[in-house]
This record gives C-alpha cells, sequence and structure tokens, in this order.
C-alpha cells in the first residue's frame, strides 16, 4: 500500500515568506507526527495530532509555526515569516493509534530559507 | 533526554554480522524498545521493536537484556546499503519518540 507522502520535496523561499508543507499519512492512520531535521543533526519532535487534535504542541519552536490536520487525514504545517534557521528537512510521521505503535516517516521536505 | 546512550560511529566489513549497542539503564517495566535507521537523504525507517524477548523479522534481530538495561541491534549479514544512522528509542504510552543521535554504521567493502 501507499506510505507516507510529503510534498513539495524540496522548497526554497526567502526570509519573511509563509511556506505551507503537506503530508499525506497512510490511509486509516489516526495519529500523525511533525519532526524537523537540522543538517547533521538527530530528529526534532515538533506536533502530534491524534484525529485533527493535537494534544501535544509541545515542540513547536515559536508561534510562527502552526499546523492543522483536517478529515483525520492531510495535514499541513505552516511557517510564516520564514528566517534562515528554519531551514531543515520537515519529516511527516503517521501511526495506526498512536502511543506506541510504530511510526512511519515520509521522505521529507528540505525547505531552504535565503 | 532521548533516555538512550548509543555510540556516534561503528564500522563493519560486508558480509559481516552488525552488533549496535544501546544503553538504557533508566528503563521503566512497560517500556519498549524501538530500533529505526536512517539512510542519507531518507526519512527514518522502522527496523524492530521488543519490550522483554528478543524479536527476529527479515531485517535484524534485537536481544534485550534480561534485566532490560541494554540492546543490541544484530544485522546478520550487513550490506553496503545497510550504511545508515541507526536509532535506538525509548517509548512508552503517550509518550513521543525521542530520536538521539544514534550510531552512524559504515558498512565497508
Amino acid at each position: 500500500g501507499a506510505g507516507v507522502s510529503q510534498s513539495p520535496s524540496n522548497k526554497v523561499t526567502e526570509k519573511g515568506k509563509d511556506v505551507e508543507l503537506r503530508c499525506d499519512p497512510i490511509s486509516g492512520h489516526t495519529a500523525l507526527y511533525w519532526y524537523r531535521q537540522s543538517l547533521g543533526q538527530g530528529l526534532e519532535f515538533l506536533i502530534y495530532f491524534q484525529g485533527n487534535s493535537a494534544p501535544d504542541k509541545s515542540g513547536l519552536p515559536s508561534d510562527r509555526f502552526s499546523a492543522e490536520r483536517t478529515g483525520g487525514s492531510v495535514s499541513t504545517l505552516t511557517i510564516q515569516r520564514t528566517q534562515q534557521e528554519d531551514s531543515a528537512v520537515y519529516l511527516c510521521a503517521s501511526s495506526l493509534l498512536g502511543g506506541r505503535d510504530t511510526q512511519y516517516f515520509g521522505p521529507g521536505t528540505r525547505l531552504t530559507v535565503l | 533526554d532521548a533516555k538512550t546512550t548509543q555510540p556516534p560511529s561503528m564500522d563493519c566489513a560486508e558480509g559481516r554480522a552488525a552488533n549496535l549497542p544501546c544503553n538504557h539503564s533508566t528503563i521503566s517495566g512497560n517500556e519498549y524498545v524501538y530500533w529505526y535507521r536512517q539512510i542519507h537523504s531518507q526519512g527514518p525507517q522502522y527496523i524492530i521493536h521488543g519490550l522483554k524477548n528478543n524479536e527476529t523479522n527479515e531485517m535484524a534481530s534485537l536481544i534485550i537484556t534480561e534485566d532490560r538495561k541494554s540492546s543490541t541491534l544484530i544485522l546478520p549479514h550487513a550490506t553496503l546499503r545497510d550504511t545508515a544512522v541507526y536509532y535506538c528509542i525509548i517509548v512508552n504510552y503517550g509518550q513521543n519518540f525521542v530520536f538521539g543521535p544514534g550510531t552512524r554504521l559504515s558498512v565497508l567493502p
């Protein structure tokens, strides 16, 4: 079956612009996660959805970052007024039920802020 | 706080078994041990997980010590395609997966 997909695969933007990153989870998976990975670094947790609700937003680095999920499926991560330090690979994962369930990752979106 | 300790890097000869250690001395009774790997420029890939018993699947074996304070991921016949960063993660219900720096495994020809 289809895995987690993300779009775009690459995004180059200018400092101060807003960007939207999209994640399509595996069909039927109720939990969805966003992470980011800066060059040469480990994964940093951003936000977690169970259905359309986000019980854990603790990882969002600032109020410029927001995310939503609609219909219990697709999620978008929005970064407003991008800064150069936002440059990273943004990874999305989904799992069937959340909690300890195995997370399956998408290929990521590489964001470059000039 | 990743709650795990892994060596930063390891080498393994192609065709040999790769044994990747992980220390998790503060693990609690209902926390699982998960292993993922990340090949360059790709998203992390699930490998295996376990609670108490040793586990084996088509990719690897997971050996968990009796006191559960450490574990070893075994790739029985490493290939060049197994070169990746390997992450050992301790997960409890309701917690998020916390990825530490992992072990960079280099499989050498």
